[in-house]
Formats: C-alpha cells, structure tokens, sequence
C-alpha cells in the first residue's frame, strides 16, 4: 500500500514562479523524506524532516510537516526549468522506504 | 566514489528465462535495498537487507530471489521471468541508523515479452 500520497498529480507552472507540492499519509512517522526523479533516472534525496520537526529549509525549498493532519508540503521557490522532475514523499526508515506517486513538475521557460 | 552502480542499464527477456541484476555500492552502507517502479507509480520495495547475510521481504517479493554475501554487492535474481515483471529496478543504500538518506542507483530497465 502506498503510505505516501502526492497532490497534485501533475503541476505546471512558469520559471520564476513558486511550486507547491503536498503529501499525506495515513500512519505515524519518525521521519519523512522527499526525493526528486529527473526523466529516465535515479531518485536523489532533497531533504529529511522529523516528526518533532515542523518546518525545514535548504536553499529554495522549505519543507513543513503537521503531524495531526499527518500531511507535509514542499515549496520549490522561484523555480527554473531545471526543477522539471517527478517529487516524491517518502515515509520509513533504514532500508525500507514506502513511496507515493509522485507530483510531475513542469517548470516552462 | 562511484555511489550506486547497477547493470545492465537495459535487458530483454523472454517468459520464463532467469537472469541477475547486479547491484553494487562503495560507500560502505550498511543498509541496500531493491525497489520496482511500474509507469506513472511510486516505487514500491521488493527486498531489503541491514548487513552482509542479512535479507528480508519488502512489499512485492514474489518472484524474486536475493542474497548478500558482502557489504558492497546485493544482487537481485529473477527465478523465471513474467510479463508482470516488465518495470524499471533501483538499487539503493544507506548507511543505516540514525542516517535515513537513501542513494539510487541509475536503474535496469528490464522488458519481459
């Protein structure tokens, strides 16, 4: 089952302009991890937030979680057409991961 | 470093034959993992290991073997391929503990008519 699950699907928006993902997940977490998937390769992780954690930033993205309505949000800030990539949230630890769907993010020139 | 290394980039099979996708990593990690990703999907965890003779099921185990004789390598057999196998492979590891960052691999891509 998918604990993890991205809105929206898909989300197109101009360079310049912010882009707002969100995540739900239905049970309680430690951590939960966001990841980035350029086309045709590997995820590459982008940043990790805690459950005593409310409100993560590295450089233009800030990450918040709330944990009573057991959702997080990434914001990608004054975005370029180099975002362009599928973000996924994840949920778990160690070695075992469990994956939404994803958001495909279109950054237009 | 090379990080995460996986071959083959790309394989076709046919129903039935069997065949290991390679899955190397030189950084050490404790944790590897072996994860599929259909179309349009999140992906999902075929098996896990914590250490060098150390494997469990992740979600989706069947059909798939694994073994991990040394802390660098944790290859993945299919035991007779299926057209449901027809997906894209990541690798991953992780140092394990409080160190929750997963590394991928580039993937296989693997087709099964």
């Amino acid at each position: 089952s998918q604990q993890g699950e991205e809105d929206p699907q898909a989300l197109s928006i101009q360079e310049g302009e912010n882009a707002t993902m969100n995540c739900s997940y239905k049970t309680s977490i430690n951590n939960l991890q966001w990841y980035r998937q350029n086309s045709g390769r590997g995820l590459v992780h982008l940043i990790l937030i805690r459950s005593n954690e409310r409100e993560k930033h590295s450089g233009r993205l800030r990450v918040t979680l709330d944990t009573s309505k057991k959702s997080s949000s990434l914001l990608i800030t004054a975005s370029r057409a180099a975002d362009t990539a599928s973000y996924f949230c994840a949920k778990g630890s160690g070695s075992r991961l469990t994956f939404g769907e994803g958001t495909q993010l279109t950054v237009n020139p | 470093n090379a990080g995460v290394t996986q071959t083959p980039k790309f394989q076709v099979l046919k129903t039935g034959q069997s065949m290991t996708l390679q899955c190397a990593q030189d950084m050490n990690h404790e944790y590897m993992s072996w994860y599929r990703q259909d179309p349009g999907m999140g992906l999902r965890l075929i098996h896990y290991s914590v250490g060098a003779g150390i494997t469990d099921q992740g979600e989706v185990p069947n059909g798939y073997n694994v073994s991990r004789s040394t802390t660098e390598d944790f290859p993945l057999r299919l035991l007779s391929a299926a057209p449901s196998q027809t997906s894209v492979y990541f690798c991953a590891s992780s140092y394990g503990g409080y160190q929750e960052t997963q590394y991928f691999g580039p993937g296989t891509r693997l087709l099964v008519l």
